[in-house]
């Protein structure tokens, strides 16, 4: 079983374009996470939900926009694609109420914009 | 706010050797230290936490690292590195915010490629 799982594994589109990326969780965690990472592998947070509510918004354009539907679930939408978005993206979550909390990751999703 | 620093991109070991992955932080408050590793391809995996206690934390596929307050590091170490240890080494520290809440901030990653 899949703990943290994310679709699609590839995603290879043209500048300008919309595209979302779907994350899903079944370890019950109450907060979830979106990181970019790019070509040179740094890892940097963008958003992070808890139980459903945006808690960390770092300075990432407003073209991105994730979405938290419940707390098992968090999907990030991307606006008018460009080429500098190009990188891996993985979603995480963890318990915060334990306040130690360990993060898991998905596999990531590998976003190609030409 | 906090920050953590791997000085190496890259450290090779042979297969049978002790090997370490060193990582320096810098935070205010208490530390609380993460290490992750990242197979090719693959998501991040959790190794080991340093919250308190014990300087020597134990650690996942027998993977240890050392809490040394006074160099301000979390270096990671195993006695005898496997070529299947081969993969990108990150360090992670809990950054609090003025808002209350806290985030994770990652070094730059060391890969680690351990010659048969």
């Amino acid at each position: 079983d899949t703990a943290v799982s994310q679709t699609p594994k590839y995603l290879v589109t043209q500048m300008g374009n919309d595209k979302s990326i779907k994350c899903e969780q079944n370890l019950g965690h109450d907060t979830m996470y979106w990181y970019k990472q790019d070509s040179k592998k740094f890892l940097k947070i963008m958003f992070s939900y808890n139980n459903k509510e945006l808690i960390i918004n770092e300075t990432v354009p407003n073209r991105f926009s994730p979405k938290s539907p419940d707390k098992a679930h968090l999907n990030l939408h991307i606006n008018s694609l460009e080429l500098g978005d190009s990188a891996v993206y993985f979603c995480a979550s963890s318990q915060r109420t334990t306040f130690t909390d360990t993060q898991y990751f998905g596999p990531g999703t590998r976003l190609t914009v030409l | 706010a906090q920050s953590v620093a791997q000085p190496e991109d890259q450290v090779n070991v042979a297969e049978g050797n002790p090997l370490t992955v060193k990582c320096t932080y810098s935070v205010s408050g208490n530390p609380y230290l993460f290490w992750y590793v990242q197979y090719p391809n693959r998501g991040l995996q959790f190794l080991l936490k340093y919250i308190t206690g014990d300087n020597l934390v134990k650690g996942s596929y027998g993977f240890e690292a050392e809490f040394n307050k006074s160099q301000t590091s979390f270096h990671l170490k195993k006695p005898s590195a496997l070529v299947s240890d081969s993969a990108l080494y990150f360090c992670a520290v809990r950054d609090i915010q003025t808002s209350g809440t806290y985030k994770y901030i990652f070094g730059t990653g060391t890969r680690l490629k351990v010659l048969a």
